[in-house]
């Protein structure tokens, strides 16, 4: 089937750990996106790339990393720099030509 | 900068009636798109419904539909025959289309509750 995946579905980090949170897409979309979700509040963009080996910073960057290998998969990486990392992460994708983002089942990153 | 504002946290609504949720926004652009998205207790965001800027004609899907008021940027959603499975988070969200990466900004979520 085609679609978004998000791995693993909760994820629990160590204080001063590093952590990766995977989104992998099978619809061949050129765009993909990372926000974070916390309580009461919308989405906010946290990096996104439009072709493979180029990405941009979203509004809330600082802490993170990501990397795009390949057209199929964008990972985030949730940095020990990243003081207040407890979030639910939405990986999302967008066709060449299109508007729309279609969204993943989302990651629950807890903070032990 | 753009805004997205909801300002209904919280709505109810019986099955089978009507309710409408309310979305302002706030640009200068005239060429953009609005998105209605749904989120269920699953958490996954799905598509509602979507408007283009430039097309005055509301934009329908089933028993979802928007009045889209660009002078007053106003975007309400108007679900008609509320089902038990449209309990859910709604969110709006203001995108303008741009070789930096076309941005989704979104309002803070209106929660609604069908109840039978």
């Amino acid at each position: 089937d085609g679609g978004i995946t998000q791995s693993p579905k909760y994820l629990f980090r160590k204080e001063g750990q590093n952590v990766t949170l995977s989104c992998e897409q099978n619809l061949n979309h050129d765009a993909m996106y990372w926000y974070r979700q916390d309580p009461g509040q919308g989405l906010r963009l946290i990096y996104y790339s439009q072709i493979v080996n180029d990405f941009q910073k979203g509004d809330i960057a600082e802490g993170y990393s990501v990397s795009r290998e390949k057209k199929e998969s964008f990972p985030l990486t949730v940095t020990s720099a990243q003081k207040n990392p407890t979030a639910f992460y939405l990986c999302a994708s967008r066709p060449r030509g299109g508007e729309t983002q279609y969204f993943g089942p989302g990651t629950r990153l807890l903070v032990l | 900068a753009q805004t997205v504002t909801q300002s209904q946290p919280e709505m109810s609504v019986q099955e089978a009636e009507t309710v409408t949720l309310s979305c302002t926004y706030d640009t200068s652009e005239s060429n953009y798109y609005l998105f209605w998205y749904k989120q269920p207790p699953s958490r996954q965001m799905i598509l509602v419904i979507r408007q283009e800027a430039y097309k005055q004609q509301n934009a329908t899907e089933n028993r979802f539909s928007v009045n889209f008021q660009k002078a007053a940027k106003s975007f309400s959603l108007k679900i008609s025959d509320s089902q038990l499975g449209d309990t859910a988070m709604y969110f709006c969200a203001f995108m303008k289309p741009n070789r930096g990466g076309d941005k989704l900004i979104f309002g803070t979520g209106t929660r609604l509750q069908v109840f039978p």
